[in-house]
């Protein structure tokens, strides 16, 4: 058990629909990123958020957008969802800015209909 | 763009080889170079290499960085079958924020 937790573990929704994926990161870590994995692609890189604050974003689609909250636990909004979204989304934390070790989650698997 | 290639793709062994995987990279203002491990779900954390030519082993694992070469490999001996996985190769690019550039990965399978 990493420490981070994600939930939902499963989604399953419609085209077009909005889905917020949520992720609680280990105690005391202040960065948290978000990744994508689809079936035939690697973990690619969303955003990173480091103390509440966006620190880097990469390949995220303007249908997507994400937050970090004071308490630090961060949200990943999905919205105006296609096919291609369905993917495991994963949520990743650690103490400072530089990442060094991850932490992961279990991910969210996201099917989009 | 940032680019980590990992190769091979996949491979099948039997228990008891030894295996070598291979990432390559073209990063700007590289940091680190890390593997990690993806059995089911979350992908563990195995090694973290900053510096040329210094081996980390951990147990049967061990890992080695060439940044003149711009590549790393992961060897694993005497595998078992608790070995299967995908073994993920990951870049840290230094910029504002930094990120971790993922390769695609190098599914293994331990046949007993």
């Amino acid at each position: 058990d990493s420490g981070v937790t994600q939930t939902p573990k499963h989604l399953i929704t419609a085209t077009g629909q909005r889905v917020t994926l949520r992720c609680s990161p280990r105690s005391g870590d202040l960065s948290v990123y978000w990744y994508q994995q689809s079936l035939d692609q690697g973990l690619q890189f969303l955003i990173q958020y480091y103390n509440g604050e966006e620190r880097a974003k990469g390949n995220i689609l303007e249908r997507f957008s994400a937050q970090q909250f004071p308490d630090l636990h961060s949200e990943l909004n999905l919205s105006s969802l296609e096919l291609g979204d369905s993917a495991l989304y994963f949520c990743a934390s650690s103490v400072l800015g530089p990442p060094g070790e991850l932490f992961f989650g279990e991910g969210s698997r996201l099917t989009v209909l | 763009e940032d680019k980590v290639v990992q190769s091979p793709l996949s491979l099948v062994v039997h228990e008891g080889d030894t295996v070598t995987l291979n990432c390559s990279y073209e990063v700007t203002n590289f940091r680190s170079l890390l593997w990690y491990k993806q059995e089911k779900k979350a992908p563990t954390f195995l090694f973290m290499l900053t510096s040329s030519g210094i081996e980390k082993k951990s147990g049967r694992l061990s890992s080695i960085l060439d940044k003149k070469e711009l590549f790393s490999i992961l060897n694993i001996t005497a595998t078992q079958t608790g070995d299967s996985a995908v073994y993920l190769c990951a870049v840290e690019a230094l910029m504002v924020g930094n990120k971790l550039v993922f390769g695609a990965g190098t599914i293994l399978r331990v046949k007993s």
